[in-house]
């Protein structure tokens, strides 16, 4: 069965430099979530989007924007990167439409590392 | 505010006898509970969940979790630990009635099988 793709898979960036996350659902998936997980911490809600439209929003950064796109598959912009940012960004998509509390289905996960 | 509470940083448990991750909640509406698990350097792997219906519910790989919802407990559980189980694993709560589809992690326990 197909799964959340995300891309890249790894990923090092300097201080002050910007970096794009992407992440295509599982297909006939409308709804797309984004999670931060540290080092030895649990994943932590950032944003989420709903047949294209953002429907919620956790502890997204200022410096942190998303979208998704027509195709659904969204992406993650991340500007100004600091230390502090080094996790593993992890993607979830669910289909609102099949009954409103489907488990989300998680990618593998981009882990940023911030030098 | 919703949280979600797992008292054990760590369970170790011996091949063969029976495991118990515990997790507690608390949400203002009526809780959608999962169960995640996450394996060195992947994503999460959804295991079970509880929406209504029966308290005892059975997930993948011959886990179930029990909701209780006077002690507004979710715990883990599985009659014989194999090596294979050790693992993070993580419970995570949606607020069923508050209109937001994100979910809300515990810290994770990490479990240790031991042969």
């Amino acid at each position: 069965a197909a799964g959340v793709i995300q891309s890249p898979r790894h990923l090092i960036k300097e201080k002050r430099e910007t970096a794009t996350l992407k992440c295509y659902p599982i297909p006939r998936h409308d709804t797309v979530y984004w999670y931060q997980q540290g080092p030895g911490q649990d994943p932590q809600f950032l944003i989420s989007f709903y047949e294209k439209m953002q429907s919620d929003k956790g502890s997204i950064p200022d410096r942190f924007s998303a979208q998704q796109f027509s195709d659904y598959h969204s992406e993650l912009n991340m500007s100004s990167l600091e230390l502090g940012d080094s996790a593993l960004y992890f993607c979830a998509s669910s289909s609102r439409d099949r009954g409103t509390y489907n488990e989300q289905f998680f990618g593998p996960g981009t882990r940023l590392t911030v030098l | 505010a919703q949280s979600v509470a797992q008292p054990e940083d760590q369970v170790n448990v011996a091949e063969g006898n029976p495991l118990t991750v515990k997790c507690t909640y608390s949400v203002s509406g009526n809780p959608y509970l999962f169960w995640y698990v996450q394996y060195p350097n992947r994503g999460l792997q959804f295991l079970l969940k509880y929406i209504t219906g029966d308290n005892l519910v059975k997930g993948s790989y011959g886990f179930e979790a029990e909701f209780n919802k006077s002690q507004t407990s979710f715990h883990l559980k599985k009659p014989s630990a194999l090596v294979s189980d050790s693992a993070l694993y993580f419970c995570a709560v949606r607020d069923a009635t508050s209109g937001t589809y994100k979910y809300i992690f515990g810290t994770g326990t990490r479990l240790k099988v031991l042969a």
